[in-house]
């Protein structure tokens, strides 16, 4: 059975500081590995998929990073700012369309 | 370009009722999943359909059922609510012709309140 953990539940960070979620997961088995943000109460929005065969993939400030070997995933944040301020989950998907989501880190970004 | 639609955004329903929760996939989509996000927590993984069927399940009772129609569209369905079934309710679609995933896109969610 997949589990997938992310540490530090929660960060608090000043303005500017470049910082990284982690993401570990028990079951390499992966198809995609996928990192999410989730504001209060709403739902999610994609920042960045991996795919198996990938290492990393870059959107702008944000990179992620996979290594099924050791079974971890990292966002890397880079000058945030206090509009990153949400809670980041990381997803695992598997060949068979299943999928299993952390329980996420809260970021707060303060000005 | 319309993302994930859910329908409705909010609901108050009483212990033992059913109620029946809505979501259009982004266009271009071929496969809905259902999930269900508890206060603090991860979203848990219901189940998914692709092709009219359900593909996978995740360890919810059977008052949790599905359907999707040929336009894609889902309803997931919730009989005999309890206390424990609050939650935020949201769906993903995803393109899964030919085997391949580009990964998940969310709705916004159904805030489903069981008193």
């Amino acid at each position: 059975k997949q589990e997938v953990t992310q540490i530090p539940a929660a960060l608090s960070v000043p303005e500017g500081e470049n910082l990284v979620l982690n993401c570990s997961f028990t079951d390499s088995a992966i198809y995609n590995l996928q990192w999410f943000r989730q504001d209060p109460g709403k739902g999610l929005t994609s920042l960045l998929l991996i795919q198996s065969s990938q290492r990393e993939q870059t959107s702008g400030r944000l990179n992620a990073s996979l290594d099924k070997s050791s079974g971890r995933s990292t966002l890397y944040i880079a000058a945030s700012q206090p509009g990153d301020s949400a809670t980041y989950l990381c997803a695992l998907i598997t060949n068979a369309g299943k999928s299993t989501f952390g329980d996420g880190t809260t970021l707060t970004v303060k000005p | 370009d319309a993302g994930v639609t859910q329908s409705p955004t909010h609901l108050i329903k009483t212990r033992g009722q059913q109620v029946t929760l809505r979501c259009s996939p982004k266009s271009g989509h071929d496969t809905v999943s259902w999930y269900q996000q508890a206060l603090g927590q991860g979203p848990q993984f219901i189940f998914q359909y692709y092709e009219e069927e359900e593909r996978q399940r995740g360890n919810f009772p059977d008052r949790f059922s599905g359907h999707q129609f040929p336009n894609y569209s889902s309803e997931l369905n919730v009989n005999a609510l309890l206390l424990g079934d609050s939650a935020l309710y949201l769906c993903a679609s995803s393109l899964l012709t030919g085997g391949y995933s580009y990964g998940y896109t969310f709705g916004s969610g159904t805030r489903l309140t069981v008193v």
